[in-house]
């Protein structure tokens, strides 16, 4: 089977723009999670879909969102971009909600 | 909602030494308790996990304990080697929300 996979891999933004990223997950999953890593700050989890409704949100500002198609592709949007927002974002499918979580290689961001 | 707790946050071994990773959860309802390995420059990945109806579960170098009493599990790396040196994530899953630790950075020393 192929892996996750996630475009872009990586993306130059300056502050106040808006960005979309893009997860693919593992054939046959249906649970996409998304996560933020930063140094210092472990895996911050973001938002959970499963057959394209939302079931779990962490602590993040309204400005991030994101959705999910019948296919189970995802997609995460991140508007009015801050300097803060630079990291490393991590999507991960899985084949339950909160099951095995299979990683992508991630979307390096760069606010500047 | 789920909080975990790991301890160390940075870990240095000597090759051949033991390493040993803990965390606290305070969902009494969790289930489920996987570990990552993140090697330098990599996506995390599944190491081992164990459920709530297992004390230990051990697969070569690897084991895995848990309390569901006093509601804690850890991470036992025997005999390190450097390809072990990484970042070791923890995780528990209750209400079906994974939440993760902060990370350990193990470093194996030659």
């Amino acid at each position: 089977k192929a892996g996750v996979t996630q475009t872009p891999r990586y993306l130059i933004k300056t502050r106040g723009q808006q960005v979309t990223l893009s997860c693919s997950p593992i054939s046959g999953h249906r649970s996409v999670s998304w996560y933020q890593q930063t140094p210092g700050q472990g895996l911050q989890f973001l938002f959970e879909y499963f057959s394209e409704t939302q079931r779990n949100k962490g602590n993040f500002p309204g400005r991030f969102s994101g959705r999910q198609f019948s296919n189970s592709r995802s997609e995460m949007n991140v508007s009015t971009l801050e300097l803060g927002d630079s990291a490393l974002y991590l999507c991960a499918s899985s084949s339950v909600p909160a099951g095995d979580q299979y990683f992508g290689p991630g979307t390096r961001l760069l606010v500047l | 909602g789920e909080n975990v707790e790991q301890h160390p946050s940075t870990l240095s071994v000597q090759e051949g030494d033991s390493a040993v990773i803990k965390c606290t959860y305070s969902d009494s309802a969790s289930n489920y308790f996987p570990w990552y390995k993140q090697e330098l420059g990599k996506r995390p990945q599944l190491i081992i996990d164990i459920r709530s109806n297992v004390g230990e579960k051990k697969d070569q170098r690897i084991a895995v304990t848990l309390n569901k009493t006093a509601k804690h599990f850890s991470l036992h790396i025997t005999e390190t080697q450097p390809e072990d040196s990484a970042v070791y994530f923890c995780a528990a899953r209750g209400d079906y929300k994974l939440s993760f630790g902060a990370g350990t950075t193990v470093t194996v020393r030659a």
